[in-house]
């Protein structure tokens, strides 16, 4: 696609339920990121998924949340028994290659994934 | 830890006035450095970025200007536009995947 796809574009859950968001990359973009945004704050990195590459889960908050990127393209982030705390802007973004700094390597961004937890 | 934080959080400037957003960073093995445009509702856009084996670099109407001595960083916009009412990040790499953004300054312009 032309840019960055996520969705839902917003969701409201009640605490303790699973949610999955979605991300479809830019086309033909091999790096995958995820960032979590909370109200008035900076990015938190999440995850990163480079090619056929095991993915650094690093920055993940605790084992409720998983994602996957299947085909290399689509990504799904779960996060299971949800809380409040888990309330933010979820944002997906792609890279042509892995790596940001490399020559025409920019990290383009989705318009994210607005989760309320009540 | 590492971070990337920035000197003020909010700045308003009149429409046609130059604007300047600060930032420091934490990590001197940082060598790349990313200023980002967040409006409303949106994803963050790329606006201008910095090796760390330059001081100054110029795009259009925004200069970034990097001291590594004091680990400082600042974007620049001239002639400021009410569409350049945003949140802007300032965000380091340290050659990696993993880029650290900082917590945003919110620029208001006013017309």
């Amino acid at each position: 696609g032309a840019g960055v796809s996520q969705s839902p574009s917003n969701k409201v859950t009640e605490k303790g339920k699973d949610v999955e968001l979605r991300c479809d990359p830019i086309s033909g973009h091999t790096a995958l990121y995820w960032y979590r945004q909370s109200l008035g704050q900076g990015l938190e990195f999440l995850i990163y998924f480079q090619g056929n590459s095991a993915p650094d889960k690093s920055g993940l908050p605790s084992d409720r949340f998983s994602a996957e990127r299947t085909g290399g393209s689509v990504s799904t982030l779960t996060i299971q028994r949800t809380q409040q705390e888990d309330s933010a802007v979820y944002l997906c973004a792609s890279s042509p290659n892995g790596g940001p700094g490399s020559p025409g390597n920019t990290i383009y961004f989705g318009e994210g994934s607005w989760l309320t937890v009540v | 830890g590492e971070s990337v934080g920035l000197h003020l959080p909010t700045l308003s400037v009149q429409e046609g006035d130059n604007s300047i957003i600060n930032c420091a960073y934490s990590n001197s093995a940082s060598d790349y450095f990313i200023w980002y445009k967040q409006e409303s509702g949106k994803g963050p856009q790329f606006i201008i970025d910095i090796r760390s084996n330059m001081d100054k670099r110029q795009g259009q109407r925004v200069t970034v200007l990097l001291n590594k001595t004091v680990k400082h960083l600042s974007l620049q916009i001239a002639a400021t536009q009410p569409g350049d009412s945003a949140v802007y990040f300032c965000a380091e790499n340290t050659g990696g995947f993993k880029t650290i953004f900082g917590a945003g300054t919110r620029l208001f312009v006013k017309a």
